[in-house]
């Protein structure tokens, strides 16, 4: 039982570059998230989807896509990245919309 | 505007000891609070919660405090050991608008020395 899987777990682009990060859950998990972590800052929510084929805008969207189209997978990409996407990405996962969150083990990403 | 705050970047205790991290929000209609831990090179694990309707909460270790007139809560490890040496996140939500409403603090890095 793998939880959530995040890949790539490093990455680094060149500004203007695009990249999909790709999230895998094996829990059945209606609710998937992307938030991202920067120093001194608590996580921050990206995107989310309450279940297959939805999709909606969290706290900091702008610059990001995402894409729900089987439950299990939930893919973030960044079509055009600008050195203030560098960040540390963690996928989560839930049973519902008030359950703990389950996070995969991040993707470090650098735009340079 | 930082609606749930951890003032302390980082705490040291001794092993054996308590440990007390605490966390203030600012949001009246958060109803929910959760303890996140997170170590190196890992995504956060859930760790224990509180709804508002309690005050305390209890795992083990592990106890939660809500002083909801205050808008704070502590999460208490006792006794502490070297284990939980790990950054820790608090978070509130509204149950009402649910998880995509879950905002978090900048976390409390906790060293517990043997």
């Amino acid at each position: 039982n793998a939880g959530v899987t995040q890949t790539p777990k490093f990455r680094v682009l060149k500004t203007g570059q695009s990249m999909t990060l790709l999230c895998a859950q094996d829990m059945n998990h209606e609710y998937m998230y992307w938030y991202r972590q920067d120093p001194g800052m608590g996580l921050r929510l990206i995107h989310y989807s309450v279940g297959e084929g939805t999709t909606a805008k969290g706290e900091v969207p702008d610059g990001y896509n995402v894409s729900r189209l089987k439950k299990q997978n939930f893919l973030l990409g960044l079509e055009s990245a600008a050195p203030s996407q560098t960040s540390v990405y963690f996928c989560a996962s839930s049973t519902d919309g008030n359950s703990p969150l389950h996070f995969g083990n991040g993707t470090r990403l650098t735009v340079t | 505007d930082q609606q749930v705050k951890q003032n302390s970047p980082s705490l040291s205790v001794q092993e054996g000891r308590i440990s007390i991290l605490n966390c203030d929000y600012t949001n009246s209609m958060f109803d929910y609070f959760l303890w996140y831990k997170k170590y190196p090179a890992e995504g956060p694990t859930f760790l224990i919660s509180i709804s508002s309707i309690k005050d305390k909460n209890e795992d083990g270790r592990f106890t939660v405090f809500l002083n909801k007139s205050a808008k704070h809560l502590s999460l208490h490890i006792v006794p502490s050991q070297p284990g939980d040496s790990a950054v820790y996140f608090c978070a509130a939500s509204d149950r009402i608008q649910g998880a995509q409403k879950l905002v978090f603090g900048q976390g409390t890095r906790l060293t517990i020395n043997p």
